[in-house]
Parts: C-alpha cells; sequence; structure tokens
C-alpha cells in the first residue's frame, strides 16, 4: 500500500530565509507526486506536480526516486508563504490521492 | 463561480441519521472524487466517479454510498452516522479519468451528535 510521510506539523521560518519542507512515499508503482496548499480560509489548491518540473511562486520540487522524497523548497520564504502544505502521491487508474499529514508552516516577519 | 461547489457548508445531525452532501464539479469535468478529512486519519480518499459511473473505491465504509447523475453532479450518502462520521468532506473534480491535478470544492463539515 502507498504512503506518504511529512515528519513536520509544523514548520516555521524568517521571511527571506529559505524554507524546506519535507514529503517521503513508498510506492510500489510508478509515483505521481503533488504538493497542495491551503491558504488561511480558503479551499486545498494545487501548487506543484513532479511531472511538470515548474517552479510556482518561488517553490520548486525534485522527485528524487532513490530516496523516494518529494521535498519542496524555496530560497526565501515570504509572509503569504504561511499555509498548510500537503504532499500527495497519484494512484490506481484514478489517480486518486493520498495525502500525508500536512506542514503547517508560519513564515515570521 | 466555475469552480468546484459543496452543499451545505456545514450540518449537524444526531448519530442514527442520514444525510446527504452534495457537489458540483467544475464546467466541462466529467471526473468527480470525495475525501473524507478527519483529525485522527487525516485526508482520505473515499471514491471516484467518471461520467456517471463509479471507478475507484478507497477506505469507504458500506453505511456511505455515493452516485454521480447525468448533469456530472455527485452525492455522497452517509447513513446510519456515528459520532466518528464527524469530519469535513471534501469533493474534487478534474477533466480525465485519472488524473492527480484535482481542483477541490470549499468541504461540508459534518457534526454528528
Amino acid at each position: 500500500a502507498q504512503r506518504v510521510t511529512q515528519p513536520e506539523k509544523l514548520l516555521s521560518v524568517f521571511k527571506g530565509a529559505p524554507v524546506e519542507l519535507k514529503c517521503n512515499y513508498s510506492y510500489s508503482g510508478s509515483p505521481e507526486l503533488f504538493w497542495y496548499v491551503q491558504y488561511s480560509r480558503q479551499r486545498l489548491q494545487l501548487l506543484l506536480r513532479h511531472i511538470s518540473r515548474e517552479s510556482i511562486k518561488g517553490f520548486t520540487a525534485d522527485l528524487n526516486k532513490g530516496e523516494t522524497s518529494f521535498h519542496l523548497k524555496k530560497p526565501f520564504a515570504q509572509e503569504e508563504d504561511s499555509a498548510m502544505y500537503y504532499c500527495a502521491l497519484g494512484s490506481g487508474s484514478a489517480r486518486q490521492l493520498t495525502f500525508g499529514s500536512g506542514t503547517q508552516l508560519t513564515v515570521l516577519p | 463561480d466555475s469552480g468546484v461547489t459543496q452543499t451545505p457548508k456545514h450540518l449537524i445531525t444526531a448519530t442514527g441519521q442520514r444525510v446527504t452532501l452534495r457537489c458540483s464539479p467544475r464546467s466541462g469535468d466529467l471526473s468527480v472524487y470525495w475525501y473524507q478529512q478527519s483529525l485522527d486519519q487525516g485526508l482520505q480518499f473515499l471514491i471516484q466517479y467518471y461520467n456517471g459511473e463509479e471507478r475507484a473505491k478507497g477506505n469507504i465504509l458500506e453505511r456511505f454510498s455515493a452516485q454521480q447523475f447525468p448533469d456530472l453532479h455527485s452525492e455522497l450518502n452517509l447513513s446510519s452516522l456515528e459520532l466518528g462520521d464527524s469530519a469535513l468532506y471534501f469533493c474534487a473534480s478534474s477533466p480525465r479519468q485519472g488524473a492527480g491535478e484535482q481542483y477541490f470544492g470549499p468541504g461540508t463539515r459534518l457534526t454528528v451528535t
């Protein structure tokens, strides 16, 4: 069975500092990984997917199959990045998402 | 609003009762997914429909059922409710049968007393 682990429930960094949100996965097939974000009082929305290898709002994430990781990184955190971040793995023909438990990021002024 | 909509926003009911949660997908999206978010289990996939047909099942209890109608809206029916069913229920939609890129609704908060 697939599993997604986000080891940090809470993460605080100062504005302008680098930030890394960790995500590890366990899956026997070919993984499709995503990062979803939920800003305060807003709905869950897609931030990044590993297939597109793009940078959104300054965030990047690289799939490391050897370490089974998909960590989310940003070199200079901004206060508006404060949110709940979920790592998710898409599997099965329906690509249903298996979510990690989430990391609440707080960027301090 | 052309995004995913869910009604009602909040629902408070008693144990043993039955409720129906409704979801309208984004315009043009044929796939609807249902997820449950609870404090102890986190976000869990329940069930997926594509163009009216059930396509995938997750950890959905037998007391729960869903369907997708010809106009593509979906309903999640929860019966014989227990206290542990209290949770946020999210609906998500996508244009394809299997797409990890999903668009989420605001959720329905169910409280069972």
